[in-house]
């Protein structure tokens, strides 16, 4: 079974719909993110759930919106899509291990969703 | 807000040469990570470092974590065709944050 599992792959859309990306982990862990890849290959974080709760939330425009309707699934909504948004987009997942510096916060991504506007 | 700078952005090696990536932060970090993410797929968690001045290995692959826990790097040993792919370096904070580098994107010539 895979870990962190994002549908669907690969979206192809038109400008201006609304679609969806769902994420599910089976890690049990109690957080889970969401990060955009651009062509060039940078990663940044978007959005992150603690237990349900929202902890991080970048600059991302307003038009994206993750949901979280229990810890092992995070969701990303996005409206109105732009040309700008075309890119990969990866959940990820993570559990600290202990309190403190020497926690580890591994992060276990999905294969990813490449989003295609057009 | 934290940045962390990572150089080269690419890489291009003979088979059998060794290859290494740099990372630096804007700000002292609680740990650093390192991640691997071949051609097409996804990052995949390489090692932490956390202490000041660590050095750890795996086969042909050294980490080490600066002194002022502010810069890191990663060294490959002869390197293979299997070690194609991007090294992401990532800076962890107090909180559930890791904000990566750009990465290094290494070709392997055979």
């Amino acid at each position: 079974d895979t870990a962190v599992s994002q549908t669907p792959k690969y979206l192809v859309t038109q400008m201006g719909n609304d679609k969806s990306i769902k994420c599910e982990q089976n890690l049990g862990h109690d957080t889970m993110y969401w990060y955009k890849q651009d062509s060039k290959k940078f990663l940044k974080i978007m959005f992150s759930y603690n237990n349900k709760e929202l902890i991080i939330n970048e600059t991302v425009p307003n038009r994206f919106s993750p949901k979280s309707p229990d810890k092992a699934h995070l969701n990303l909504h996005i409206n109105s899509l732009e040309l700008g948004d075309s890119a990969v987009y990866f959940c990820a997942s993570s559990q600290k291990s202990v309190a403190g510096p020497l926690a580890k916060n591994i992060q276990y991504f999905g294969a990813g969703t490449r989003l295609s506007v057009l | 807000g934290q940045q962390v700078m990572q150089i080269p952005q690419y890489q291009h090696v003979q088979e059998g040469e060794d290859f290494t990536t740099y990372c630096n932060s804007s700000t002292t970090l609680s740990n650093i990570q390192w991640y691997k993410q071949r051609p097409g797929g996804h990052p995949v968690f390489l090692i932490q470092l956390v202490k000041s001045g660590e050095v750890k290995k795996q086969k042909r692959l050294t980490f080490q974590f600066g002194e002022a826990k502010k810069n890191s790097s990663l060294h490959i040993t002869a390197t293979q065709t299997t070690d194609v792919g991007t090294y992401f370096c990532a800076g962890g904070g107090s909180n559930y944050k890791l904000t990566f580098g750009k990465g290094t994107l290494l070709t392997v010539n055979p």
